[in-house]
């Protein structure tokens, strides 16, 4: 069965930081991978998304991931955080047969302003 | 163009009792997930519908059922509530499968049985 790991629950940075959370998935065939954002008080909402290709994928909002396909890794980074970006992040995957997203259980990112 | 809407937004309920939670697709999708999210957890997902059918299920018990209507729209239900089912419920839409097109989540429905 696939599961996600996220290694940070809590994250706190100033404004201007770099960011990069870590999220590894345990699959070994073929995967979509994404990363879900969820602002204080709004609904979930797709950052960026992994299908086949490039490995550095671009989001909104200036972020990127890197899929490491050996590390089983798709670590999520942005260059210099704001403080807008104080949300929760969920990395998800979704692998093999089935048609359902798993998701880790997030990391609440806290930027000081 | 509407998103995922989802009925009602706040619900509390008493142990054993039952509750039905509903979600309204956003516009041109037929694939409605629901995910259950404890609080301090990533969502869980419980089942998804597609033509009025279960075609996916996740590890919950029987006590947690669904229904998706020729609309599209969908019914979750939970019958003999426990504490341990206060979470926010939410419901996703999506075009076919969730691998060929982005899930479009609703802002849930707070589900507290005491």
């Amino acid at each position: 069965a696939q599961s996600v790991s996220q290694h940070n629950h809590h994250v706190i940075l100033s404004e201007a930081a770099s960011l990069e959370l870590g999220c590894n998935y345990s699959y070994g065939g073929t995967v979509n991978l994404f990363w879900y954002v969820q602002y204080p008080g709004q609904h979930l909402q797709l950052l960026l998304k992994y299908f086949s290709g490039d490995p550095l994928v671009k989001g909104i909002k200036g972020f990127e991931a890197e899929f490491i396909k050996s590390k089983f890794s798709f670590n999520l980074r942005k260059p210099s955080v704001q403080w807008s970006d104080t949300a929760e992040y969920f990395c998800a995957v979704l692998g093999g047969r089935d048609d359902k997203i798993i998701f880790g259980k997030g990391t609440r990112l806290h930027i000081l302003p | 163009d509407a998103g995922v809407t989802q009925s009602p937004t706040h619900l509390i309920k008493t142990r054993g009792q039952q509750v039905t939670l509903r979600c309204s697709p956003k516009s041109g999708h037929d694939t409605v997930s629901w995910y259950q999210q404890a609080l301090g957890q990533g969502p869980q997902f419980i089942f998804q519908y597609y033509e009025e059918e279960e075609r996916q299920r996740g590890n919950f018990p029987d006590r947690f059922s669904g229904h998706q209507f020729p609309n599209y729209s969908s019914e979750l239900n939970v019958n003999a509530l426990l504490l341990g089912d206060s979470a926010l419920y939410l419901c996703a839409s999506s075009l076919g499968a969730p691998s060929g097109e982005k899930l479009f989540f609703g802002s849930g429905t707070q589900l507290s049985v005491l």
